[in-house]
């Protein structure tokens, strides 16, 4: 079965630090790979997708960028953050036995991000 | 703009109660699913409707696609806090398969 995994959990950085998430996932090959960010209670922010190793399409202009150096890792970074960077990040997967059609995502646990 | 309106953005009832949720557009999917996600964790598929008019029921939960497919509704029959959590619908258009996200419905019931 499939598995995704985000680390860490929970992060709290200053103004200005660098962020590095990540995110894995298991049991499939040659997934497409999103990075949402959530703000408390709301709904889901596309900011990144990628549909293969090296190929990212941004959706959210931001100082935020991402990465996918295997086919199965998918990493969000910045060089500096902002306190407007605060929430919810959310890493997921689609792929399934549905297919690109249907495109039914499946989430990781997320991680908490305070920037101070 | 708003391509997915989910009403109301906020629930919250009585348990036992029953409680509809909307998810409506003016724009076509080729399907709709409907999550839920519960706080601090991920959101978690509970079904996809495909067929204009297609009805699928998980338990207490009826989810129901427009003829037109361009909305879809949520029924939840004697409503449990087990059932407490943000509920979300994404609907997949033909032209590129992105999935459109609405804002979420925050439901609460009450023991």
């Amino acid at each position: 079965s499939q598995t995704i995994h985000q680390w860490p959990a929970t992060l709290v950085q200053p103004v200005g630090s660098p962020l590095s998430l990540e995110c894995t996932v298991e049991g499939t090959s040659n997934p497409n790979l999103y990075w949402y960010r959530q703000a408390a209670g709301r709904g889901l922010q596309l900011l990144f997708y990628s549909v293969g190793i090296g190929q990212i399409s941004s959706e959210v202009p931001q100082n935020l960028s991402a990465s996918r150096p295997q086919d199965r890792q998918f990493i969000l970074s910045s060089k500096k953050l902002l306190l407007s960077d605060s929430g919810f990040y959310l890493c997921a997967w689609s792929g399934g036995p549905q297919g690109l059609a249907y495109n039914e995502q499946f989430f990781g646990p997320g991680t908490r991000l305070t920037v101070l | 703009t708003q391509l997915l309106e989910q009403s109301p953005q906020f629930l919250s009832i009585q348990e036992g109660e029953n409680l509809t949720v909307y998810c409506n557009s003016s724009s076509v999917f080729s399907s709709l699913q409907w999550y839920r996600q519960e706080p601090g964790e991920g959101p978690v598929l509970l079904v996809t409707v495909v067929t204009g008019g297609e009805v699928k029921k998980l338990k207490r939960l009826t989810f129901q696609f427009g003829d037109a497919r361009k909305d879809s509704s949520l029924h939840i029959t004697a409503a449990q806090p087990g059932d407490t959590g943000l509920y979300l619908c994404a609907g997949v258009r033909d032209s590129n398969y992105q999935l459109i996200w609405g804002a979420g419905t925050k439901l609460i019931i009450k023991p």
